[in-house]
């Protein structure tokens, strides 16, 4: 099992730009989430996906949508990227229910520059 | 909403050595977790503790809920424990999202 993965794993781009960060799972999650990290932080919610075809805002949504394609993937998409977006982006899946135990798993994060 | 803070901020050990990572709450304990986040950047989930202590290997967690703190210990130190610490807190009205604190960046050195 590949686990999380994220495509890419390194971008940059200028300020205006739009791109789409791709996030895939293999272990039959229900529930999906995109985060970000900046320097010195720990992480924020962007978006979250509680099972295939419902989405909710997190915590920072604003600047980004999301698409929760089937179960296994949920992308994130930059309409137009501003340099406040330089982050490190992370994508993450648990099996969701609802349950206080669900454990979430991460992907190995995409490095995103905004010049 | 909920606060989570985390201490020492940074910790500079030498191979070998114990060390107590410490997370403050500012709210009930619903669902605490802890991550370590190697040099590399992956994020691994090492507890799910909500209250109690657990062990795994050299590191173990206790959380003391009526109080609104956690402790991680790392005893016998190695240079593959090096990276950021984090403990999360889920938000009591949503299952989904969890609350991070800052880290705490360890180093161990050789």
């Amino acid at each position: 099992n590949a686990g999380v993965t994220q495509t890419p794993k390194f971008q940059v781009l200028k300020t205006g730009q739009s791109m789409t960060l791709q996030c895939a799972q293999d272990m039959n999650h229900n529930s999906m989430y995109w985060y970000r990290q900046d320097p010195g932080m720990g992480l924020r919610l962007i978006y979250y996906s509680a099972s295939e075809g419902t989405t909710d805002k997190g915590e920072v949504p604003n600047g980004y949508n999301v698409s929760r394609l089937n179960k296994r993937e949920f992308s994130l998409r930059l309409e137009s990227a501003a340099p406040s977006q330089t982050s490190v982006y992370f994508c993450a899946s648990s099996e969701g229910g609802g349950r206080s135990t669900d454990t979430q798993y991460f992907g190995p994060g995409t490095r995103l520059t905004v010049l | 909403g909920i606060q989570v803070e985390q201490s020492p901020p940074d910790l500079i050990l030498q191979e070998g050595a114990n060390s107590t990572l410490r997370c403050n709450f500012s709210d009930s304990v619903n669902n605490l977790q802890w991550f370590h986040q190697n040099p590399w950047g992956q994020l691994i989930n090492l507890f799910y503790i909500p209250s109690g202590t657990k062990q795994n290997g050299r590191l173990s967690a206790t959380t003391v809920a009526t109080e609104r703190y956690s402790l991680l210990y790392i005893s016998s130190s190695q240079t593959t424990d090096s990276g950021v610490y984090f403990c999360a807190e889920v938000i009591m009205d949503s299952n989904y999202q969890l609350i991070w604190g800052a880290g705490t960046k360890l180093i161990i050195k050789p």
